[in-house]
């Protein structure tokens, strides 16, 4: 299956900072990436969907301006969390389908505690 | 009614006895099926996706979808130990949605 990277796979910061994570596509083109937040014991929820060359379409809720999605080129998309604050803190995970299949390929994960 | 529904378990079941895993879901214009698993602390794995009615067979595991009754299922033959997971089961219409999942516990 097509391969998908998070970096970092986890990371603790202090509240009010802003924390940025990476998602990359290895082995394939990725015109749309997927951003999905976990919280302990609960399944995936969808915050955005992240488009190469325009604006990320957000899901009801996500507040944009907290979470900015960036997707600059057809390999890497970027969630930076703004003014991160304890309720942040989740499992954080990319995804893509590979090209024109329906399957998603998930990234590792990036852990992130704000403290 | 939530979207996509899946018992959460734990299921528990036997080394080499068969795992069967449920999931319902409410969107009839759903076109795509999918079972993930995850282990605690790691992201989902692919593990089968069915398009068609029917069954799908793929190693030890086979997924089963009825659109009909819109339910689709995940049977796991010879489970081992290593297959205690959480398995998702996710739905694609306009977008990918996941259920909560079940948890599987495979004894030994």
């Amino acid at each position: 299956g097509a391969v998908v990277s998070q970096h970092p796979s986890w990371v603790i910061c202090k509240s009010g900072t802003s924390v940025k994570i990476e998602c990359r596509s290895l082995d394939f083109q990725a015109t749309t990436m997927f951003w999905y937040r976990q919280f302990p014991k609960q399944s995936l929820m969808l915050m955005a969907t992240s488009n190469e060359g325009s604006k990320a379409t957000y899901e009801q809720g996500v507040e944009k301006d907290k979470f900015l999605i960036n997707h600059a080129s057809l390999t890497l998309s970027t969630l930076t969390v703004t003014s991160a604050h304890p309720e942040d803190s989740s499992f954080y995970i990319c995804s893509a389908p590979d090209g024109g299949r329906y399957e998603q390929y998930f990234g590792p994960g990036t852990r992130l505690t704000v403290t | 009614q939530k979207e996509v529904e899946q018992n959460s378990g734990p299921l528990s079941v036997p080394e080499g006895a068969i795992a069967s895993l449920n999931c319902t879901y409410s969107d009839r214009g759903s076109q795509s099926f999918f079972w993930y698993r995850q282990y605690s602390g790691k992201s989902p794995e692919l593990i089968m996706f069915i398009y068609s009615n029917g069954d799908k067979e793929d190693g030890r595991f086979t997924a089963q979808l009825n659109k009909a009754s819109q339910y689709v299922s995940l049977l796991i033959r010879d489970s081992q130990p290593s297959d205690s997971a959480t398995y998702l089961c996710a739905v694609m219409g306009g977008k990918l949605v996941f259920g909560a999942g079940t948890i599987l516990r495979v004894k030994s």
